[in-house]
């Protein structure tokens, strides 16, 4: 089966300062690749998400790459914000026909600070 | 807005006492999923029903079950909890043939 790592696990960046967060994947056969931000005693937010036939995607200050042949993929948030801090999951599916199982990594806690 | 509501968001349970725990979604996404997600660690997938059809995954205890009356609803059973199953459960819905899942807020369960 699919498997996920993420890191870090912890990140503290100043505000105005950049985050990245890494993952890799070990199922080639995976080809969608979503980002969830989970706020304290709240479910997942999906804030991004990006598929094996696209390399970049970018959403105002959030990115993220992807590359297949290396197998892992990157969430990049710039000019960061005290309400950035939170958990980030990222996760991995692959998407066979009716079948579409989210694999998550054990998530990144972000912290801003002022 | 169209979203997916949890009900309870905190629900207390006694040790093997049965607990139900419900997702409803306005959404009309034909996919549910439930979550079990401990702290500090990432979801982790119970189950799922694609239309009336459900998917059990591998390593889900017995314990656990589930029902789907109608599209808008599902329904976390827990037969007889222990304190191991004290967690956030969640609850996600995804439109299928595309890939999207959106969450509810979480039912957090604990177990006494």
């Amino acid at each position: 089966g699919e498997n996920v790592e993420q890191h870090p696990s912890t990140l503290s960046v100043q505000e105005g300062d950049s985050a990245v967060i890494k993952c890799t994947y070990s199922d080639s056969a995976s080809n969608y690749f979503p980002w969830y931000k989970q706020e304290l005693g709240k479910g997942p937010q999906l804030i991004i998400d990006i598929r094996s036939n696209v390399g970049e995607k970018k959403d105002q200050r959030i990115a993220v790459t992807l590359n297949k042949t290396a197998k892992h993929f990157s969430l990049h948030i710039t000019e960061t914000q005290p309400e950035d801090s939170a958990v980030y999951f990222c996760a991995a599916s692959p998407f066979t026909g009716t079948a579409s199982k989210l694999t998550f990594g054990t998530g990144t806690r972000l912290q801003v600070t002022l | 807005d169209a979203m997916v509501i949890q009900n309870p968001r905190y629900q207390v349970t006694q040790f093997g006492k049965p607990v139900t725990l419900s997702c409803s979604q306005t959404l009309n996404h034909n996919v549910m999923y439930w979550y079990q997600q401990k702290s500090s660690q990432a979801p982790k997938l119970l189950f799922h029903y694609y239309d009336k059809d459900f998917n059990n995954e591998a390593d889900t205890p017995d314990n656990f079950q589930s029902r789907r009356p109608n599209t808008s609803f599902c329904f976390l059973d827990i037969r007889s909890p222990g304190l191991g199953d004290a967690a956030m459960y969640l609850c996600a819905t995804r439109l299928a043939p595309y890939n999207e899942q959106f969450f509810g807020p979480g039912t957090r369960l604990t177990v006494l």
